[in-house]
């Protein structure tokens, strides 16, 4: 069965550096989301992307974050300059076009030190 | 603003059933999905309602729906202790143009022997 995978499952960085947290989606979905969760609160949204473009994202994805699918199959997220508060296990999901359901990664947690 | 609400934990014995409440306040057509996740891994799609219908049954797991109260329940019938996990509630406006999902914290089901 087709899955979402992502890479590292845990990533420790120092405050000030950029990471890039990695995704495959399902190949032949169209829709590609990242969310995240703190420890202990909310699964957030983050950003959706369509059509090689965004086409939402929530006021936490500032400008340190940005999103690409630089080929066919993988979708990153790149935090420019982590902060502390970015500790969080980040999801990528993906979509169908004309189904409603999303599909999860297994998460990457992140860990700013 | 669209919010999504649980209960954080609930404990129940093998062989009886679990009900994992959830509401939610968006006003307009919604689906709202549950959403398993065990230890390490990701998000598993259990099932979903549109927000027109009252209720949906799959093998063990129902869903029951009160629009007028916006409450959403899920029923697993026989709980195993492989049922033990978090269950998150999730909804997804179709006036978000994004599909974009908001959830709720989840509920942590502990499954006693």
């Amino acid at each position: 069965e087709p899955e979402v995978t992502q890479t590292p499952s845990h990533q420790v960085t120092q405050m000030g550096q950029e990471v890039i947290l990695r995704c495959v989606p399902i190949s032949n979905h169209l829709y590609f989301y990242w969310y995240r969760q703190i420890l202990g609160q909310k699964v957030e949204f983050l950003v959706s992307f369509y059509n090689n473009e965004i086409s939402e994202k929530s006021e936490i994805f500032d400008d340190q974050f940005s999103v690409e699918r630089p080929d066919g199959s993988n979708f990153t997220l790149k935090i420019r300059s982590t902060k502390l508060e970015d500790s969080a296990m980040y999801f990528c999901a993906s979509k169908d076009r004309g189904y409603y359901e999303q599909y999860f990664g297994p998460g990457t947690r992140l860990t700013v030190t | 603003g669209e919010d999504v609400e649980q209960s954080l934990f609930l404990s129940v014995r093998e062989g009886d059933s679990s009900v994992i409440n959830c509401t939610y306040t968006d006003s307009s057509s919604t689906y709202l999905y549950w959403y398993k996740q065990e230890p390490g891994a990701g998000l598993q799609l259990l099932t979903y309602i549109f927000s027109n219908m009252d209720m949906k049954q799959d093998q063990r797991l129902t869903v029951l729906l009160n629009k007028k109260d916006k409450h959403l329940s899920l029923r697993i019938a026989d709980t195993q202790t492989g049922d033990s996990a978090i269950y998150f509630c999730a909804e997804s406006p179709t006036t978000s143009g994004t599909y974009k999902y908001i959830f709720g914290t989840g509920t942590r089901l502990k499954v006693l022997a």
